[in-house]
């Protein structure tokens, strides 16, 4: 089945504004990972946080997870157009040897 | 400090013709290995992953296979490529320790890969 699926699929917004996206998922996991991918190139790792958490921060992005809910949220604040990139969510389950699961992303726009 | 390299950058081959990448990762032992492929506009696709030398598991029935005949060397192959192999192929570890793995996965810069 699908996990990890983003939400909105495009969000354009202007520099200095902040940024939500958010992810789902069906069944329970280990941990869930956010990525960023600028066009045509490889994935850069952002934050991974633990089923066990709730919150983490990292510099200008701040991750929550509500296991109850099954979904996560990325927030980057004050954004610039440097931000501007594809962002996805993944997902680990136990016993998985550690596979993602992705969704297909959110494309994100900063403007400047 | 952990490094993984993926080559070719960009491959164009014709339908039909042999393909081998290469993935190796420096700075950490006994790594678990991945082997993604992403089509245009679409998340990623797992098609193999593998725990140690010689062992590789297959996630979907494809025209490829792996192999990892180094603790960290990840080859991703095909005896005869289709036009749906075309995608951009990424590689991607998670670090190995003394008492088992860590958590983060990280991913190499990729492969472009177009079929004609």
């Amino acid at each position: 089945s699908q996990q990890g699926e983003e939400d909105p699929q495009a969000l354009s917004i202007q520099e200095g504004e902040n940024a939500t996206m958010n992810c789902s998922y069906k069944t329970s996991i280990n941990n869930l990972q956010w990525y960023r991918q600028n066009s045509g190139r490889g994935l850069v790792h952002l934050i991974l946080i633990r089923s066990n958490e709730r919150e983490k921060h990292s510099g200008r992005l701040r991750v929550t997870l509500d296991t109850s809910k099954k979904s996560s949220s990325l927030l980057i604040t004050a954004s610039r157009a440097a931000d501007t990139a594809s962002y996805f969510c993944a997902t680990v389950h136990g016993g998985s040897n550690y596979k993602l699961t992705f969704g297909k992303g959110t494309l994100l726009t900063v403007n400047p | 400090s952990q490094t993984i390299h993926q080559w070719p950058a960009t491959l164009v081959q014709p339908v039909g013709s042999p393909l081998s990448l290469e993935c190796t990762v420096e700075g950490t032992s006994n790594p678990n290995l991945y082997w993604y492929r992403q089509a245009a506009g679409r998340g990623l696709q797992l098609l193999f992953y593998s725990v140690g030398i010689g062992q590789i598991s297959s996630e979907v029935p494809q025209n490829l296979s792996a192999s990892r005949p180094q603790d960290r060397q990840f080859i991703l192959s095909s005896k005869k490529l289709l036009l749906s192999d075309s995608g951009f192929y990424l590689c991607a570890f998670v670090a190995g320790t003394s008492g088992g793995l860590y958590n983060e996965q990280f991913f190499g810069p990729g492969t472009r890969l177009t079929v004609l």
